[in-house]
This record gives structure tokens, C-alpha cells and sequence, in this order.
């Protein structure tokens, strides 16, 4: 696609219910990222793919996140009883080549957990 | 800790002023300082990027200056327009782990009055 797609734009979970966020990232983009961006903070890093390969995970927060990215193209973020400090918007951003500097980010995904 | 740090927080300005946002940090591994901007709803975008090895980088109404010895680099927007008005996140990359790691700042909320 043109873009990087998230998807749902917005998600309401009840404390300890399990969320999946999307990630289409533009096509051909063998590296993809997943960062956490809190309410007027920057974007945290949470993990990194290259094709299939999760490289880097340094940045999940709990054992209750987890990423997947099984064919190398969609990215699934996956988040298990989900706890309100995990509300945030989820970014995805990919690039050409991991060595690239400049990331192309989607949109997000609002969570709010209540 | 907070690697890349950014001031001001927020920032008003009137068209045709001269918004400045500056951004430090400390580790001398990052080798590439790029700045993105972020409308509401939406991912941040890629604006300007410069190389330590240079000292000033502008691309049409924005200019990057970086200070490699004090460790700090800054963003100037001449002429700003109220299209201008977002959320300005500097950044810092390094290459972690064979590949280009973004760290991003706190960002600044700018707002040009017509």
C-alpha cells in the first residue's frame, strides 16, 4: 500500500481483557517497528522486525506484550490482560532497510483501557 | 533516563515569527538527528534529518543547526504559518543491534496565531 495502515484506530478494552493491535506496513518494507506513545510524550520503543525476525524486544514493557510478524509483512501487537497504565497510542512505523534512518509511521492505535 | 531532551514543552508564536525548539543529549554513539512532525490523529512524520559532521542543514522554511560540541542541535522555522502548528518531536539515532535505532524527545506543542 501507500502507506503504513493501522488497525482498529481506536480501541476500548476492560481491565484484563487481551487487545490485538495491526500492522500493515508499506509494501516491501522488510523493517518494521513498534513504538508506545503516551498522552504528550514521545514514542517509547517497544520492539523491532526484520522480515520475520524479531531482532529486538528491549523495549516491551511486561511479558504481556508480545509481537509477531509471521510472513514478514503484517505485524501483530499483542497485549494480555490488558492494565490502564498500557493505555497510549500504538504507532507502527517501517522502512526499506533496517540501516535506513527515516521511518514512515502509520496512524496509531488509540488504547484506552478502563 | 531521558536521552534526548527537548524545551520547551509548548510554544505560541504569531505568523511570520521565528519558533526555535532546541534538543540535547548525551550519548556520543547517535550519528544522525532527525526531527519529525505530528498533526492530531495522525503518526509523526519525517521533516528534517542532519549529520553531526554538519553544522546547519535547511530545507525550505526549516533549518536545523547542530552544536556537536555541546552536545545540542535545534530546529528554526522561519516565516511559520498556522499550518505549521503541531507537535515537534527531535530524535537521535544510533545503530543498535545492526540496525538504526530512534530515540525521540518529549516533543513541543507549537501553535502559530494568525
Amino acid at each position: 500500500g501507500a502507506g503504513v495502515s493501522q488497525s482498529p484506530r481506536y480501541k476500548v478494552a476492560k481491565r484484563g481483557q487481551d487487545v490485538a493491535l495491526r500492522c500493515d506496513p508499506i509494501s516491501g518494507h522488510v523493517s518494521l517497528f513498534w513504538y508506545q506513545q503516551a498522552l504528550g510524550q514521545g514514542p517509547e520503543f517497544l520492539t523491532y522486525f526484520q522480515n520475520e525476525a524479531q531482532l529486538d524486544k528491549s523495549g516491551l514493557p511486561s511479558d504481556r506484550f508480545f509481537a509477531e510478524r509471521p510472513e514478514g509483512s503484517v505485524s501483530t501487537l499483542k497485549i494480555q490482560r490488558t492494565q490502564q497504565e498500557d493505555s497510549a497510542v500504538y504507532l507502527c512505523a517501517s522502512t526499506s532497510a533496517g540501516t535506513n534512518y527515516g521511518y514512515t509511521f502509520g496512524s496509531g492505535t488509540r488504547l484506552t483501557v478502563v | 533516563q531521558q536521552q534526548v531532551k527537548q524545551s520547551p514543552q509548548s510554544l505560541i508564536v504569531q505568523k511570520g515569527g521565528i519558533p526555535i525548539i532546541n534538543c540535547a543529549y548525551e550519548n556520543t554513539a547517535f550519528d544522525y538527528f532527525p526531527w519529525y512532525q505530528q498533526f492530531p490523529g495522525k503518526g509523526p512524520a519525517l521533516l528534517i534529518a542532519i549529520r553531526p559532521d554538519v553544522s546547519e542543514k535547511k530545507e525550505g522554511r526549516f533549518t536545523i543547526s547542530f552544536n556537536k560540541s555541546a552536545k545540542q542541535f535545534s530546529l528554526h522555522i522561519m516565516d511559520s504559518q498556522p499550518g505549521d502548528s503541531a507537535t515537534y518531536f527531535c530524535a537521535a539515532s544510533s545503530l543498535s543491534r545492526g540496525y538504526q535505532k530512534v530515540t525521540f524527545g518529549t516533543g513541543t506543542k507549537l501553535q502559530v496565531i494568525p
